[in-house]
């Protein structure tokens, strides 16, 4: 079986400061993980992916992730967030069979001025 | 191109009526994906297809059926439409068995009353 946590349903965040989102998973084999962001009223759309290698990965709007695999977490980061990060962030697992993507909760991030 | 479409964006549904979610995607993906969204549970898949003439299940397939006659459309049909079917519902796609990054359309908002 295989899950997905993100443990912060939301985080609020000063513009200009760090962000940080959580995500742990359960898989049994080597994962393949995604970051995808919705914005409000808008589809998901992909950050970052991670498949193997170098386990930090950079993605689009200056997001970074870290996989690792000791702690089973694949967490996202932002050094310096800006107002139009405010969105919801979903933490993804894909299994091969079905060619499915299991997701976690989501985290909502409001960006304060 | 267009990428994944989807109509409607918005429907409101009596209980017990039918109807079908369009979804089409022109980069001519293999696989292609129904999920719902409910808040705090991420996407649950619905169906899934992997090529046009096969089609499979997800996690909550009950309710909704699906057909892939042609490789661009993938629609999903409510038989009998019920208030637990009020969500958002995505439709995806992917090039192939070894892309595991998948293309989200827009969404449609589905109410039931």
């Amino acid at each position: 079986a295989q899950s997905v946590t993100q443990p912060d349903i939301h985080i609020t965040v000063s513009e200009g400061a760090s962000l940080e989102l959580r995500c742990n998973y359960s898989y049994g084999a080597t994962p393949y993980l995604f970051w995808y962001v919705q914005s409000p009223g808008q589809g998901l759309q992909l950050l970052l992916k991670y498949f193997s290698g170098d386990t930090l990965v950079q993605g689009i709007k200056g997001f970074e992730a870290e996989f690792k695999r000791s702690q089973s977490s694949f967490n996202l980061r932002k050094p310096s967030v800006h107002w139009s990060d405010a969105a919801e962030y979903f933490c993804a697992v894909f299994k091969a069979a079905g060619n499915k993507l299991t997701f976690g909760g989501g985290t909502r991030v409001l960006v304060k001025p | 191109n267009a990428g994944v479409t989807q109509t409607p964006k918005f429907q409101v549904l009596k209980t017990g009526q039918s109807m079908t979610l369009q979804c089409a995607q022109d980069m001519n993906h293999e696989y292609m994906s129904w999920y719902r969204q409910d808040p705090g549970m991420g996407l649950r898949l619905i169906h899934y297809s992997v090529g046009a003439g096969i089609t499979d299940q997800g996690e909550v397939p009950n309710g909704y059926n699906v057909s892939r006659s042609t490789t661009e459309d993938f629609p999903l049909r409510l038989l009998s439409a019920a208030p637990s079917q009020t969500s958002v519902y995505f439709c995806a796609s992917s090039r192939d068995r070894g892309s595991h990054e998948q293309y989200f359309g827009p969404g449609t908002r589905l109410t039931v009353t």
